[in-house]
C-alpha cells in the first residue's frame, strides 16, 4: 500500500496571503493525485485530479503541480473559505489511499 | 447536477449493524463505481470498499472491512447501500459515499454529505 504524507499538518497563513501544501508518496504513482478541501462539518470537494487539472467550478486560485512522488497544493490568494482541511489521494496504486491531511489556519 | 444525498444520522448499540443509504441524481448511475469513506472524529479519510453499482457482485472492500461490510445497490432507485455489522466503539464516524469513474481506479467527485453513525451503549 502506498503511503501519503502531507506536509506541514498544520499552516498558519494569513488572508490574501499564498499557501503552498505538500504531498509526498513512498513510491511513484505518476500524474495519478488529487486534491480534496475540507470544510468544517462538511464533505470533502474534489479540487485537483491528475496532479495539475481543475476540477469544474474551482477558481483558478488553486493549483496543482508535481510528479512522481513529490506534489504540491498552491493556493495563491487565501479567502476564507479556505481555511480548511486538505487531503491529498493517490489513486495509482489499489486501493488508493489518502494523506493525513493539512489544516490550513488562519494566521 | 451531480448529487449523493445519504440517509440521516444513526445510534446503534455494540454489535448491532447500521445501513447507510446513498441516493444518485444527475447522471447516469449504472456508469459510475461508488466508494464509501469514513472519517473518525478528529481523523483523516479511509477508504472502505467499492461497488460497480451495475453488479452487485462486483464489490471490493478495504481488508480492514473484509467479513464486516457489504455494499449493495438498487438501480430502480438509484441507491447505493453500506451495511456494517458487528459495530464497535471505534466504528463511531461519519460515512460518506463517493461518485468514482467509470473505471476502479480514479478520483472521488462528488461526496455525499456524510451519515454520522455513533455506536454507544
Amino acid at each position: 500500500e502506498i503511503v501519503m504524507t502531507q506536509s506541514p499538518a498544520t499552516l498558519s497563513v494569513s488572508p490574501g496571503e499564498r499557501a503552498t501544501l505538500s504531498c509526498r508518496a513512498s513510491q511513484s504513482v505518476y500524474s495519478n493525485l488529487a486534491w480534496y478541501r475540507q470544510k468544517p462539518g462538511q464533505a470533502p470537494r474534489l479540487l485537483i485530479y491528475g496532479a495539475s487539472t481543475r476540477a469544474t467550478g474551482i477558481p483558478a486560485r488553486f493549483s496543482g503541480s508535481g510528479s512522481g512522488t513529490e506534489f504540491t497544493l498552491t493556493i495563491s490568494s487565501l479567502q476564507s473559505e479556505d481555511f480548511a482541511v486538505y487531503y491529498c489521494h493517490q489513486y495509482d496504486n489499489w486501493p488508493g489511499t489518502f494523506g493525513q491531511g493539512t489544516k490550513v489556519e488562519i494566521k | 447536477q451531480v448529487q449523493l444525498v445519504q440517509s440521516g444520522a444513526e445510534v446503534k448499540k455494540p454489535g448491532a449493524s447500521v445501513k447507510v443509504s446513498c441516493k444518485a441524481s444527475g447522471y447516469t448511475f449504472t456508469n459510475y463505481y461508488m466508494h464509501w469513506v469514513r472519517q473518525a472524529p478528529g481523523q483523516g479519510l479511509e477508504w472502505m470498499g467499492i461497488i460497480n453499482p451495475n453488479n452487485n457482485n462486483n464489490t471490493n472492500y478495504a481488508q480492514k472491512f473484509q467479513g464486516r461490510v457489504t455494499m449493495t445497490s438498487d438501480t430502480s432507485t438509484s441507491t447505493v447501500f453500506m451495511e456494517l455489522s458487528s459495530l464497535r466503539s471505534d466504528d463511531s464516524a461519519v460515512y460518506y459515499c463517493a461518485r468514482g469513474m467509470t473505471t476502479v481506479r480514479g478520483w472521488f467527485d462528488p461526496w455525499g454529505q456524510g451519515t454520522l453513525v455513533t455506536v454507544s451503549s
